[in-house]
């Protein structure tokens, strides 16, 4: 079955690194994206990785994927209030042509 | 232009009452889609768009009838709905609706209140 799953909530005083986890199930995925919104806004699409990729780094960005695992990572580096946001993990069913979220991670930035 | 614009951003509504929702892209791209996003919770696929051509429906209930009047537009038109429609509405576009890469780009979204 599709379903991907994130811890809720993640708190890190400004500065600090943030890494927010995620699992996955479809191992036909394709593409793996990490999205950002803000309160009252959409999603931003904020990276991806295909899925043979090992990591990608984007500026203060870093996605590991663990393809055996199926695991997924973001990490933000220096992470300031700005940051403050939830962010949703996705993937692409091939079988299914659609993307499918995770339940999003609260990230709360304390100054 | 790398937006998607909605309007409007919040609307309350009759359950008798008939609205629309818009949405506008001017990026080129060929699928736009409808999400509804209900709070705390991830955004869920309603309807997707290629080419201007209804490519998928997810079992939604007809109160909701979407349109696609052109590549560029993306309506979705709302009657008799129920309290339990009240959610965020989000437009999405992506380059192509394709079996691999769906890089979505979305619109900051209705706010539909159903009284």
């Amino acid at each position: 079955g599709e379903d991907v799953e994130q811890s809720l909530f993640l708190s890190v005083r400004e500065g600090d690194s943030s890494v927010i986890n995620c699992t996955y199930t479809d191992s036909s995925s394709t593409y793996l994206y990490w999205y950002k919104q803000e309160p009252g806004a959409g999603l931003q699409l904020l990276t991806y990785i295909f899925s043979n990729m090992d990591m990608k780094q984007d500026q203060r960005l870093t996605v590991l994927l663990n393809k055996k695992d199926k695991h997924l990572s973001l990490r933000i580096a220096d992470t300031q209030t700005g940051d403050s946001a939830i962010y949703f993990c996705a993937e692409f069913v091939t079988g299914g042509f659609k993307t499918i979220f995770g339940a999003g991670t609260r990230l709360f930035v304390k100054a | 232009d790398t937006e998607v614009t909605q309007t409007p951003k919040h609307l309350v509504m009759g359950m008798t009452n008939k609205k629309s929702l818009k949405c506008e892209q001017h990026m080129g791209h060929r699928a736009m889609y409808w999400y509804k996003q209900k709070a705390k919770k991830p955004p869920e696929l309603m309807f997707v768009y290629s080419y201007e051509k209804l490519s998928i429906n997810e079992s939604v209930p007809s109160r909701f009838s979407p349109e696609c009047p052109n590549s560029s537009l993306l309506n979705l038109h709302l009657h008799a709905l129920q309290p339990e429609d009240s959610a965020l509405y989000l437009c999405a576009s992506s380059q192509e609706y394709s079996n691999s890469n769906e890089k979505l780009f979305f619109g900051s979204g209705t706010q539909l209140s159903v009284l």
